[in-house]
C-alpha cells in the first residue's frame, strides 16, 4: 500500500523567496512520485514526476523536486516565488508497475505575499 | 496539445436523482480513471477502467456508482441515487499503456447535491 504525507496545509512565502513544499511517502514497492498543481477553480496539472533515473527532477514553471530514498521524501522547491505560483500543490504516489491509481496527499495551499 | 475534457463543468441536482458525468479521454489512451475531491479535502481515487472493465475500485465506489465507455470516445460516471455527501469535484483522468506514462486530468465537474 502507498501513502503520502504533506507537512503543512498552508504555506505563505514572500515574492522572490524560496518555496519548499514537503512530501514524504510510504510505499511497499519502488514508487513513482508526482507533484500536481491546482489553480483556483481549475483541474490538476502535472508539475513534474519521478519514475527512474536521475533523482533531481525538473518541472514546469521553475519547480524541481529531489527523490531521496533514504529519507522517503520528494520535496518540491522553487528558488524564487512568483505571484502566479499561488495555488494548491498535491504530492502523489503510485507503484512503479504502472497503471495503478494515484494516491494523493492532503495538499498544501501556497500563498505568495507581495 | 491533446487534453481530457469533461462535461458539464457544473451540475446541481436534487438528492435521490441520477446524474451522469461525461469525460472524453485523450484519443490514444487506454486506461481511464475517476477521482473525486470533496471541498477542502484531498483528491481520492474512485475507479480505474481498462479494456472495457473495471480494474480497481475504492470503498467509495459502491453500488450507486457505475462507469461505462459507451463508444470509442466517451467515458461516463453514473451516480444512480445521489446523496448530499456526493457533492464534490469529480475528475476524469486517462493515460496510455506505456510504462512511466503520466495520468492526465480533465478540468473536473463540480457536482452539488441539494
Amino acid at each position: 500500500a502507498q501513502s503520502v504525507t504533506q507537512l503543512g496545509s498552508h504555506l505563505s512565502v514572500s515574492e522572490g523567496a524560496l518555496v519548499l513544499l514537503r512530501c514524504n511517502y510510504s510505499s511497499s514497492v519502488p514508487p513513482y512520485l508526482f507533484w500536481y498543481v491546482q489553480y483556483p477553480n481549475q483541474g490538476l496539472q502535472l508539475l513534474l514526476k519521478y519514475t527512474t533515473g536521475a533523482t533531481l527532477v525538473k518541472g514546469i514553471n521553475g519547480f524541481e523536486a529531489e527523490f531521496k530514498k533514504s529519507e522517503t521524501s520528494f520535496h518540491l522547491t522553487k528558488p524564487s516565488a512568483h505571484m502566479s505560483d499561488a495555488a494548491e500543490y498535491f504530492c502523489a504516489v503510485t507503484p512503479n508497475f504502472g497503471n495503478e491509481k494515484l494516491t494523493f496527499g492532503t495538499g498544501t495551499r501556497l500563498t505568495i505575499i507581495p | 496539445e491533446p487534453e481530457v475534457t469533461q462535461t458539464p463543468s457544473h451540475q446541481v441536482t436534487q438528492m435521490g436523482q441520477e446524474v451522469i458525468l461525461r469525460c472524453v479521454p485523450i484519443s490514444n489512451h487506454l486506461y481511464f480513471y475517476w477521482y473525486r475531491q470533496i471541498l477542502g479535502q484531498k483528491v481520492e481515487f474512485l475507479v480505474s477502467f481498462y479494456n472495457n472493465e473495471i480494474s480497481e475500485k475504492s470503498e467509495i465506489f459502491d453500488d450507486q456508482f457505475s462507469v461505462e465507455r459507451p463508444d470509442g470516445s466517451n467515458f461516463t460516471l453514473k451516480i444512480r441515487s445521489t446523496k448530499l455527501e456526493d457533492s464534490a469535484m469529480y475528475f476524469c483522468a486517462s493515460r496510455t499503456g506505456r510504462v512511466q506514462e503520466t495520468q492526465y486530468f480533465g478540468p473536473g465537474t463540480r457536482l452539488l447535491v441539494l
